[in-house]
């Protein structure tokens, strides 16, 4: 089974600066997704980004962006200028292609003004 | 148009009684999926429903653990005989594929359930 790891409990970043977070996944599959979800105090999970295996160029959504290195099997997520308003709960996740989907443990994300 | 939803959104119930959590999908998702998450934790996958396939139970803990779904449309976790380790928030999240596709999962506001 496919097993996703977030090695970071917890994270801190100043606002306006950069942080990473990081991901690793362990499949013997070739063809797959990967997704960052946003988990803010309310509960309610949000798509940040997403990522298919099979694309090589890294995905972008505004401050957040994705290193995918297929080969070393690492996901990590880039939040640039951050905002307060990005202190939460982050998961990542895998998701096969017969939607079989598994999430890591959740790195809490704390932004200081 | 609505999200997904839950019902009820907080369910105190005592050790040993049944409990029946509700989930209405984005209506014309095919895909529904339930997960666990504890205090602090991850979401743990429980079942997926796609479509008229036989659901994916793997990661169902016990056999106390059982889930229906009607069609395409609501779907129902049902917990018999709680015990305190229950106690999670349960989500519960449908996505418009039924396989393929980086089609994201839209999450409800899930049901914390809390076993007494």
């Amino acid at each position: 089974a496919q097993t996703v790891t977030q090695s970071q409990p917890e994270m801190s970043v100043q606002e306006a600066e950069t942080v990473t977070l990081s991901c690793t996944y362990d499949t013997s599959e070739s063809d797959y997704y990967l997704f960052w979800y946003k988990q803010p105090p309310s509960r309610q999970m949000i798509l940040v980004i997403r990522q298919e295996a099979y694309k090589q160029q890294n995905a972008t959504e505004n401050r957040f962006s994705v290193n995918f290195q297929k080969a070393a099997k690492s996901f990590s997520l880039k939040i640039s200028d951050s905002q307060l308003g990005d202190a939460a709960m982050y998961f990542c996740a895998y998701r096969s292609f017969n939607n079989d989907m598994r999430f890591g443990a959740g790195t809490r994300l704390t932004v200081k003004p | 148009g609505a999200g997904v939803s839950q019902s009820p959104s907080n369910k105190v119930t005592e050790k040993g009684k049944d409990v029946e959590l509700r989930c209405d999908p984005i209506s014309g998702h095919t895909a529904l999926y339930w997960y666990r998450q504890r205090l602090g934790q991850g979401l743990e996958f429980l079942i997926y429903f796609q479509g008229n396939s036989a659901p994916d139970k793997s990661g169902l803990p016990s056999d106390r653990f059982s889930a229906e779904r009607t069609g395409e449309s609501v779907s129902t976790l049902t917990i018999q005989r709680t015990q305190q380790e229950d106690s999670a928030v349960y989500l519960c999240a449908s996505s418009q594929r039924l396989a393929g596709g980086s089609y994201e999962q839209y999450f409800g506001p899930g049901t914390r359930l809390t076993v007494t």
